[in-house]
């Protein structure tokens, strides 16, 4: 149980075009989800909490206008990447918490390698 | 305000020899601990966590971690290193009670186990 999806697993784009990742909590809900960020042999940098039906919490630093976080169901969080550039490219990871589990538990996803030519 | 500092960002044992990967943490508050390990092109896999029951906290894949109030420390070892335990592990502190359950990452240590 407790498994978190993400869409695609590799994405390679050009700079100025959008990309959307998906975060899918796949046999649970999840009010609250979080996506991170990770560069090459770098930890994980949380970027925002998303919450369903509300807008995300972002972390000083992170452009919310550019790292566009929409949560619209218990089960699905997007993270669009707009006007990406090549200092966009990066490792983003998901992970959902378990409305049923006891607090602090995260499960994550295998993460999206994001590349901006 | 939280943070943990992996003191080794790689460490190398043989096949066979006990493990040890040293965390410590700041915390302002009673921490929740966890320890993290992530073998490439894969997903983040929690192997213990540590929410203020007992000291001494048992993971999965042989793996254990002492919490350590008085040295803020919470290493991860583990007593007979094996071939697939190589990766990435990341030691993690979370804010007790707080809604958000934020984590906050150490910068990892890379596990290699010669043959």
């Amino acid at each position: 149980g407790a498994v978190v999806s993400q869409h695609p697993s590799r994405v390679i784009c050009k700079s100025g075009t959008s990309v959307k990742i998906e975060c899918r909590s796949l046999d649970f809900q999840a009010t609250t989800m979080f996506w991170y960020r990770q560069f090459p042999k770098q930890s994980l940098m949380l970027m925002a909490t998303s919450n369903e039906g509300s807008k995300a919490t972002y972390e000083q630093g992170v452009e919310k206008d550019k790292f566009l976080i929409n949560h619209a169901s218990l089960t699905l969080s997007t993270l669009t990447v707009t006007s990406a550039h090549p200092e966009d490219s990066s490792f983003y990871i998901c992970s959902a918490r378990d409305d049923r589990a006891i607090l602090y538990e995260q499960y994550f996803g295998p993460g999206t390698r994001l590349t901006v030519t | 305000a939280q943070s943990v500092t992996q003191l080794d960002s790689h460490v190398s044992v043989s096949e066979g020899t006990p493990v040890l990967l040293r965390c410590n943490y700041s915390s302002s508050y009673s921490p929740s601990l966890f320890w993290y390990v992530q073998h490439p092109n894969k997903g983040l896999q929690l192997l213990l966590k540590y929410t203020s029951a007992a000291t001494l906290v048992k993971g999965i894949n042989g793996f254990e971690a002492e919490f350590k109030k008085s040295e803020t420390s919470f290493h991860l070892t583990k007593p007979s290193a094996h071939m697939s335990d190589a990766a990435e592990y990341f030691c993690v502190v979370s804010d007790l009670g707080g809604a958000t359950n934020k984590l906050i990452f150490g910068t990892g240590t890379l596990l290699a186990v010669q043959p």
